[in-house]
């Protein structure tokens, strides 16, 4: 199983900065990585699939990065609605694993 | 755009059976891998399932192997996933997920005496 490990836990920001959330596999997982948001009560939403592609309707505001086992997502100029669960996901390898996620809270 | 609808989801009581249903358009089923991922109250996501694009090979978590079969109808556009003995760690909610698309909004299924 590769286990996906993501920090920090909770990042505490304020309104209009900019963050970076990170993402390690335990093994290497090619481009096979994607970024989930999740908001309390919601079902889960694809924001970045393929290391750095934004699914449809994405804000620009949101970019990956990263190859291998390193990957990183990127929020710039936070607003309101981006204060949410953030989970990355390796796709490259059966069984499919998630991150135990981090959470983007306002400052 | 793609959209994914799933369906199927209740109160069992532990040991039952339960099949979940995800009916997908904007792309084609036969087509496309697709899994079942699933997130119990206040826990993060797990992988449940996966079906490849042909549906002739699947694959299982080991905590559903031997309980639960995923299969598709192409010509319904829908995804399935049979579940069976469930347990109270079953509870959860289901997702149809497409790797490049995302999820539905789930369908909850409860194991509860």
């Amino acid at each position: 199983e590769v286990v996906m490990t993501q920090s920090p836990a909770t990042l505490s920001v304020s309104p209009g900065e900019s963050v970076t959330l990170s993402c390690r596999a335990s093994q290497g997982v090619a481009s096979n990585l994607a970024w989930y948001q999740q908001k309390p009560g919601q079902a889960p939403r694809l924001l970045i699939y393929a290391v750095s592609t934004r699914a449809t309707g994405v804000s620009a505001r949101f970019s990956g990065s990263g190859s291998g086992t390193e990957f990183t997502l990127t929020i710039s100029s936070l607003q309101s609605d981006d204060f949410a669960l953030y989970y990355c996901h390796q796709y490259n390898h059966w069984l499919w694993t998630f991150g135990q996620g981090t959470k983007v809270e306002v400052k | 755009d793609v959209q994914l609808l799933e369906s199927g989801g209740a109160l069992v009581p532990p040991g039952g059976s339960l099949r979940l249903s995800c009916v997908v358009s904007g792309f084609a089923l036969r087509d496309s891998a697709m899994s079942w991922v699933r997130q119990a109250p206040g826990k993060g996501l797990e992988w449940v399932s996966a079906i490849s694009v042909s549906g002739g090979s699947t694959q299982y978590a080991d905590s559903v192997r031997g309980r639960f079969i995923i299969s598709k109808d192409s010509s319904k556009n829908t995804l399935y996933l049979q579940m069976n003995s469930l347990r109270g760690e079953d509870s959860a909610m289901y997702y149809c997920v497409k790797w490049d698309s995302g999820c539905g909004r789930g369908t909850q299924v409860t194991v509860s005496s």
